[in-house]
């Protein structure tokens, strides 16, 4: 059984298009999160959600949303996507929210822009 | 706010040979300390993390890190690699009580192994 799954695995999209990426947790985790790895392998962590509460990093681009349908879901939409947007997405899942545990990621998504 | 800074960006060695990759972070208070690796292609996975307790940590396949909090260090050692641990390695933090804003990551260490 997979822990964090992503859906798709590979995405390729012309500038100015809508998508999104799909993550989901069986692992019964209530916090989730976005990270984004450029080019470089840089990872930086684009959104937390827990116990509804969405917790935004400042230098994401109001394009990018988060949607939690439930708490094992927590969907990115992207809007007008942009040539920058091109990057490897990855959803993770903790138990909580506190820092205090491990957190497991998916496979990621390679999203790139045309 | 926290940050990571992984001193090589570039490791390569031989089979056999010893491994140490330095991790320093900066935080003026308390923090959990993890190590992440990704294989070629993969997703992240934990190597090991410290919280609390002995500062020398053991982790998955041979790896151990120590935690010398006055050098603000959590360098990643093993002293045999292997082929199959060409991999790139990233220390993260998160600052306790600060789950949710989320794990601040170092830029990574691609480490080869040469056979």
């Amino acid at each position: 059984d997979t822990a964090v799954s992503q859906t798709p695995k590979y995405l390729v999209t012309q500038m100015g298009n809508d998508k999104s990426i799909k993550c989901e947790q069986n692992l019964g985790h209530d916090t989730m999160y976005w990270y984004k790895q450029d080019s470089k392998k840089f990872l930086k962590i684009m959104f937390s959600y827990n116990n509804k509460e969405l917790i935004i990093n400042e230098t994401v681009p109001n394009r990018f949303s988060p949607k939690s349908p439930d708490k094992a879901h927590l969907n990115l939409h992207i809007n007008s996507l942009e040539l920058g947007d091109s990057a490897v997405y990855f959803c993770a899942s903790s138990q909580d929210g506190t820092g205090h545990n491990e957190q497991f990621f998916g496979p990621g998504t390679r999203l790139t822009v045309l | 706010a926290q940050s990571v800074s992984q001193h090589n960006h570039h490791v390569i060695l031989s089979e056999a040979a010893s491994l140490e990759l330095g991790c320093n972070y900066s935080y003026g208070g308390t923090v959990n300390l993890f190590w992440y690796v990704q294989y070629p292609g993969q997703h992240l996975q934990l190597l090991l993390k410290y919280f609390s307790g002995d500062p020398l940590v053991k982790g998955i396949k041979g790896f151990e890190a120590e935690f010398i909090k006055s050098k603000f260090s959590f360098n990643l050692r093993k002293p045999s690699v292997q082929w199959s641990d060409t991999a790139e390695y990233f220390c993260a933090v998160i600052r306790r009580g600060g789950g949710a804003d989320g794990l601040t990551f170092g830029k990574g260490t691609h480490l080869i192994i040469q056979p």
